[in-house]
């Protein structure tokens, strides 16, 4: 079974500047996927990045980057550059590759708020 | 593209109650799947598909039941309502990898 863990239940930034959520995950399997999603006051689930856990290579989308540190299972988000359109609560999740794809598992979330 | 569709967008019932929460995706994608989303919880996993006919549990499934009849439905129906199911649900398809999840825009059930 796969756990997700995010720690830190609400954080807060200026605009324009940069904050990490953090996020740590357990998992027996060598291959899978990992995710953000922001979902802001609307409701709507919106993805912001992905990685692939035989990726080295960070990912990166724009403004938005990750750290993924596969030994120590952990996947933070970097966001650079707060926008107040960034204020959300933060989701991250994973899946595996040979058991399902039907199937995400998400940590609790982290409330994120932008000050401007 | 219309993406994931879910009807209604919010709804009351009684208790004992039986209803179904509507989901459509127009993506030819093979998996879908329904969360409900409680505070302090993210979302947990009731029920998925992992294409039409096939389904199976997941972390919360009592008191949902699910079908698969077509690649682009995925109803999931509440037997009996209990207060315990006041939520928040949100049906996600996909065609795997790291292509993602698209979500629906979530149905707010409210159980009293």
């Amino acid at each position: 079974a796969q756990t997700v863990t995010q720690s830190q239940p609400e954080m807060s930034v200026q605009e324009a500047e940069t904050v990490t959520l953090s996020c740590t995950y357990d998992t027996s399997e060598n291959n899978y996927y990992l995710f953000w999603y922001k979902q802001p006051p609307s409701r709507q689930m919106i993805l912001v990045i992905r990685q692939e856990a035989y990726k080295q290579q960070n990912a990166t989308e724009n403004r938005f980057s990750v750290n993924f540190q596969k030994a120590a299972k952990s996947f933070s988000l970097k966001i650079s550059d707060s926008q107040l359109g960034d204020t959300a609560m933060y989701f991250c999740a994973s899946t595996t590759v040979r058991t399902s794809y039907g199937k995400l598992t998400f940590g609790q979330g982290t409330i994120l708020t932008v000050h401007p | 593209n219309a993406g994931v569709t879910q009807t209604p967008k919010f709804q009351v019932l009684k208790t004992g109650q039986s209803m179904t929460l509507q989901c459509a995706q127009d993506m030819n994608h093979e998996y879908m799947s329904w969360y409900r989303q409680d505070p302090g919880m993210g979302l947990r996993l009731i029920h998925y598909s992992v294409g039409a006919g096939i389904t199976d549990q997941g972390e919360v499934p009592n008191g949902y039941n699910v079908s698969r009849s077509t690649t682009e439905d995925f109803p999931l129906r509440l037997l009996s309502a209990a207060p315990s199911q006041t939520s928040v649900y949100f049906c996600a398809s996909s065609n795997g990898g790291d292509y993602g999840y698209t979500f629906g825009s979530g149905t707010r059930l409210t159980v009293v």
